[in-house]
């Protein structure tokens, strides 16, 4: 089955430092891969996605990620954290196989920002 | 822009009770889904609706049903509710049936049963 790996539970960056959250998934073909954000007491909002084409994808509030197919990775870069970045960030995978082509979710990173 | 709306914010249930969320949604997206969301396991999809008419089960639909008699809403029923299904609930909405395109999320629901 298609599973997505988050393995950072929670991670402590200051502020102006680099950040990269790591993602791994499970699957065959291409996947179609996403970054959530969830800021706290808030539903999530879609940071970037990947379908296809250039593996470094560019999102909203300065967010970056890059495919790499040979090491099953998804990985969210951002190179100068804010405080306003402190959230929990979700890694999704599109389940082809499974779940009816719905989004499976990883199980998330919290991240906090010291000043 | 109300995007989706999802009542009640919080709600504390007896065992055994029956209880329903809401969720509406104004962007006339074709696609809708119900998350939980549960410390530890990230989000776990529930339930979705691909159109209106039409439901499947997602990861975890034991204990839960949904209906879609239209477009815009997409209420989840817990017909008789167990300490296990506390946990917050999101439901969303995206453009399509499939996840090629981006979830928009209501802000949750908590729900305790106690």
């Amino acid at each position: 089955a298609q599973s997505v790996t988050q393995p950072d539970i929670h991670i402590t960056v200051s502020e102006g430092a680099s950040l990269e959250l790591r993602c791994n998934y499970s699957y065959g073909a291409t996947p179609y891969l996403f970054w959530y954000v969830q800021s706290p007491g808030q539903g999530l909002q879609l940071l970037l996605k990947y379908f296809s084409g250039d593996t470094l994808v560019q999102g909203i509030k300065g967010f970056e990620a890059e495919f790499k197919r040979s090491q099953s990775s998804f990985n969210l870069r951002k190179p100068s954290v804010h405080w306003s970045d402190a959230a929990e960030y979700f890694c999704a995978v599109v389940g082809l196989y499974n779940h009816g082509g719905k989004l499976i979710f990883g199980q998330g990173t919290e991240l906090s920002v010291k000043p | 822009i109300a995007g989706i709306t999802q009542a009640p914010t919080s709600q504390i249930l007896a065992a055994g009770r029956r209880m329903t969320l809401r969720c509406t949604q104004d962007m006339r997206h074709n696609a809708m889904y119900w998350y939980r969301q549960d410390l530890g396991l990230g989000l776990r999809l529930i339930h979705y609706s691909n159109t209106a008419g039409t439901t499947g089960k997602g990861e975890v639909p034991d204990g839960y049903s949904v209906s879609r008699a239209n477009t815009d809403d997409f209420p989840l029923t817990l017909a008789s509710a167990v300490p296990s299904q506390t946990s917050v609930y999101f439901c969303a909405s995206s453009d399509g049936g499939g996840d090629t395109g981006e979830l928009f999320f209501g802000e949750g629901s908590r729900l305790t049963v106690l």
